[in-house]
Parts: C-alpha cells; structure tokens; sequence
C-alpha cells in the first residue's frame, strides 16, 4: 500500500510569513495526525482528526496553526505569521481504524524559519 | 496524564553485542506501548508495540521488548547489533481509552561501532 505522503519536503521562509505543509493519509485510516517535533526532542501532537472533525486540538497553537481535513481524506497544515521557534519536522501520520495498531509516518516537512 | 522517559539520549555498542534502550512510563490506566525507529531525513517507522497481549512482543529487525507493569518499563533489546541499527529510537505511550493520541519520549540514540 502506498504510504503517508506529505510536501513539500524542505522550507525556508522568514520569520512573519505564513506556510502551508500538506499531507495525504494510507487509504482507508479514518484518522490523522500533525506532529511537530523539534530537534532533540520526540513528536508532539498538535491535532488529531477522525475523518473530518477534529478530535484533540488541545496542544495547537490557535493564535498561529490552523488545520483542515475538508473531506476527510488529505489535510493541510497552515502557520501564519510564523516565529523563529516553529523551526521544526512537521510529520503527518495517519492509523488504522483499530488505533492500537501505531501510526504509518510520513517523511515529514522540514521548517527552518530565519 | 501520560509521559515517557527514555533513559539515556545516546547508547553506544559494538557491532554484535546487545542493544538495550530503555523506556519507563506513567500512565494512569492501562498503556498501550510502542517503540519507532527514525532514520535521518525520514519518518518514524513502527518497530513492535504492546496492546495487552503477550509482554514480550517480537518486532521487526530482530527487535523485541518486555512490558512489566511492577516496574512500569518497556525497554528495547536487540541480542546482537548491526550497523544498520544506527538510528533514533522513540518509545511512545498513549492509553486504551483513547489510543490515538501518543505520547512519545525524547529519544535514543544508537550508534554502532564497527
């Protein structure tokens, strides 16, 4: 099966821009995951949806991250303005509908904000 | 709440010897447990993981590790290391209520000597 993929790969954009990352889940895993991990550190979550809505937005950033999942399939991922401490890995996961079987990872978007 | 401490940011083995990577959690109510492998530039990649079954789960790559609830540990083992180990290693924990949402350590990371 083809995995979780998300674009861009890299991007480098100054502080007070705004960003949008983009990921397509496995087919069939009703839910996803957008985590942001930052060098040295594990994935934290930052939303988690169940097809279309929302589940867990407790850890986003709502004054800067806003995400969507129109139809329940892919989702985007917007930072706007950004800060110097978004540099991160945004990583978009996606499980299956038994939860307890672990995420699929995609390669995630590297983030460097100057 | 849950959390994750993973006991030492850096290990360090010899080609052939054991790996041991150690994780301990807290978790108010029955865990779910997973370890992940990241190698550079990639996601993470789901190792083994524990869902209340047998306490000691078998993984991929030769990997396995022992859930014992008198000392809240899941710790990674592996009899004899190859190069291509090399790599970060996450443990995670998310509870069998909600199993979605993971929470994961800062991370191990193994490097093998040749």
């Amino acid at each position: 099966e083809a995995g979780v993929a998300q674009s861009p790969r890299y991007k480098i954009i100054e502080k007070r821009q705004s960003v949008a990352f983009w990921c397509n889940p496995i087919s069939g895993h009703a839910t996803l995951y957008w985590y942001q991990q930052i060098l040295g550190q594990g994935p934290k979550l930052l939303i988690q949806f169940q097809n279309n809505g929302v589940v867990d937005d407790s850890q986003l950033p709502k004054d800067r991250f806003s995400a969507e999942r129109l139809k329940g399939v892919d989702s985007t991922l917007k930072i706007q303005p950004a800060k110097l401490e978004d540099s991160a890995v945004y990583l978009c996961a996606s499980s299956h509908p038994q939860a307890n079987y672990g995420y699929t990872f995609g390669s995630g978007t590297r983030l460097t904000v100057v | 709440a849950q959390s994750v401490t993973q006991l030492g940011s850096h290990v360090s083995v010899s080609e052939g010897a054991l790996v041991l990577l150690r994780c301990n959690y807290s978790s108010s109510v029955p865990p779910y447990l997973f370890w992940y492998v990241q190698y550079p530039n990639q996601g993470l990649q789901l190792l083994l993981k524990y869902t209340s079954a047998a306490t000691l789960v078998k993984g991929i790559n030769g990997f396995e590790a022992e859930f014992k609830k008198s000392e809240t540990s899941f710790h990674l083992t592996k009899p004899s290391a190859h190069m291509s180990d090399a790599a970060e290693y996450f443990c995670a924990v998310s509870d069998q209520t909600n199993a979605g949402k993971s929470t994961f350590g800062d991370g191990t990371t193994l490097t093998v000597k040749p």
